[in-house]
C-alpha cells in the first residue's frame, strides 16, 4: 500500500497525558499537512510542512501542540497535557502539487 | 461568515435520481477547488478536482462559477453506494492549505 499511513489509528488517553501521532506520507510527496476533524464538521487545517520546514501553523495549534518532520519524510504531532476538547480525528495529508491525499486518521478520545 | 459553506443535508434520494450539491466560497482569489467523499468514520477521499471549464467523471459532474463564487457537484443515476458525506474544499493561502465546508450528507435509498 503506497498511500498515506497514520499510527495509531485509535488512542484513548486520560486528561493531562501527552500523546504523539505519526504520519507517513506518500513517498514522493514533499508537502505534508495535519488537519483536525470533529463530528459534523469538515477537516480544519492545523499545520503544513514542505520537506522538513514547517511553513504555516493555524491559530488552532495552541502551545500544547507541536509538530515535526525531521528528515522531510514522516511527521509527528504531539499534544501535551491533553484536554477533553482535544478529542477529534487527526488527519494527515500529503501532496506533490495541488491535490491532497489523506491518511486514515488517528481518532483521539480524551477521558 | 464561514469561508466555505455547503448546502445543509441530509439529502435523501431514491436510486436512479439526480442530485446536486452547491458550495459557496468567500475568497475571490481562490484558485483551486475540490470535491471529497467521506464515508462514516473514514478519511476524506478525493472525488474530483474542479476545473474552470467544468469536468465530468462518469456519473459525476463538477462545475465552477467564479462570478457567483460557487462550485457544484451533480450526481446522475444515484447508486446506493453513493451514500456518504460530500465535502467541498478550496485551496487557500500561499501554502495550499485546504479550507473545507462542513459537508453535505447524501443517503440513497432503494
Amino acid at each position: 500500500d503506497t498511500g498515506v499511513s497514520q499510527n495509531p489509528r485509535h488512542k484513548i488517553t486520560k486528561r493531562g497525558q501527552n500523546v504523539t501521532f505519526r504520519c507517513d506520507p506518500i513517498s514522493e510527496h514533499n508537502r505534508l499537512y495535519w488537519y483536525r476533524q470533529t463530528l459534523g464538521q469538515g477537516p480544519e487545517f492545523l499545520t503544513y510542512f514542505q520537506n522538513e520546514a514547517q511553513l504555516e501553523k493555524s491559530r488552532l495549534l495552541s502551545d500544547r501542540f507541536s509538530a515535526e518532520r525531521p528528515k522531510g519524510s514522516f511527521s509527528t504531532l504531539e499534544i501535551q497535557r491533553t484536554e477533553q476538547g482535544d478529542s477529534a480525528m487527526y488527519l494527515c495529508a500529503s501532496s506533490a502539487l495541488g491535490e491532497q491525499y489523506f491518511g486514515p486518521g488517528t481518532r483521539l478520545t480524551v477521558t | 461568515r464561514k469561508e466555505v459553506e455547503q448546502d445543509p443535508g441530509p439529502f435523501n434520494v431514491p436510486e436512479g435520481a439526480t442530485v446536486a450539491f452547491n458550495c459557496t466560497y468567500s475568497n475571490s482569489a481562490s484558485q483551486s477547488f475540490f470535491w471529497y467523499r467521506q464515508d462514516c468514520r473514514k478519511e476524506p477521499k478525493l472525488l474530483m478536482s474542479v476545473y474552470s471549464s467544468g469536468n465530468e467523471d462518469g456519473r459525476f459532474t463538477a462545475q465552477l462559477n467564479r462570478a457567483s463564487q460557487y462550485i457544484s457537484l451533480l450526481i446522475r443515476d444515484s447508486k446506493l453506494s453513493d451514500s456518504a458525506t460530500y465535502l467541498c474544499a478550496v485551496l487557500s493561502g500561499g501554502y495550499n492549505k485546504l479550507i473545507f465546508g462542513a459537508g453535505t450528507r447524501l443517503a440513497v435509498h432503494p
